[in-house]
């Protein structure tokens, strides 16, 4: 069974610039999360997709956004890029409330 | 609002000794708390996860406790070894409805000295 697969693994972005970031979760998983990993704030919560809907938000400006499509595959999109953007950006895929989430390797976002 | 808060951030022992993670966590519908380790440059993975139902769950080395009244639990690793050095990040979450959502502590750098 392939595991949650994210792309691009590194991305250098230019301040005001946009990026998008895609998580291919595992196959039957239709819930994924986006997880923003920084070394001063940890793993920070960012949204959460099931079957196309967005059913949580985390506390973050309206610049980060995402989607899913009908496949549970899952984008997500910062506009505007800001020198703090720099993260790691994980996202997790499970079954559901209460199951294991696996996460993929992560896209390291580097903003200069 | 939803908050967990771990400790120690940083932990040192001895190859053979027993590690201790603690976490408190704020709301109390949360009812499901994994851990995660997470080794350097890679992907964080589940090592063990407990039911607000449960008390207290082992698997091998690692045991984990759950006391709802304090809305604690925590982690206990016993005879350490080299290669359970990495970073550990509990979390909590709303398990009966159904979000994938994960709140995770602030995560312990554990460092087991051979």
């Amino acid at each position: 069974k392939a595991g949650v697969t994210q792309t691009p693994r590194y991305l250098i972005k230019t301040r005001g610039q946009q990026v998008t970031l895609s998580c291919s979760p595992i196959s039957g998983h239709r819930s994924v999360s986006w997880y923003q990993q920084t070394p001063g704030q940890g793993l920070q919560f960012l949204f959460e997709y099931f079957s196309e809907t967005q059913r949580n938000k985390g506390n973050f400006p309206g610049r980060f956004s995402g989607r899913q499509f009908s496949n549970s595959r899952s984008e997500m999109n910062v506009s505007t890029l800001e020198l703090g953007d720099s993260a790691l950006y994980l996202c997790a895929s499970s079954l559901g409330g209460g199951r294991e989430a696996f996460f993929g390797q992560g896209t390291r976002l580097t903003v200069v | 609002g939803e908050n967990v808060e771990q400790h120690p951030s940083t932990l040192s022992v001895q190859e053979g000794d027993s590690a201790v993670i603690k976490c408190t966590y704020s709301d109390s519908a949360s009812n499901y708390f994994p851990w995660y380790k997470q080794e350097l440059g890679k992907r964080p993975q589940l090592i063990i996860d407990i039911r607000s139902n449960v008390g207290e769950k082992k698997d091998q080395r690692i045991a984990v406790t759950l006391n709802k009244t304090a809305k604690h639990f925590s982690l206990h690793i016993t005879e350490t070894q080299p290669e359970d050095s990495a970073v550990y990040f509990c979390a909590a979450s709303h398990g009966s409805s159904n979000t994938g959502k994960l709140i995770f502590g602030q995560g312990t750098t554990l460092q087991v000295k051979p």
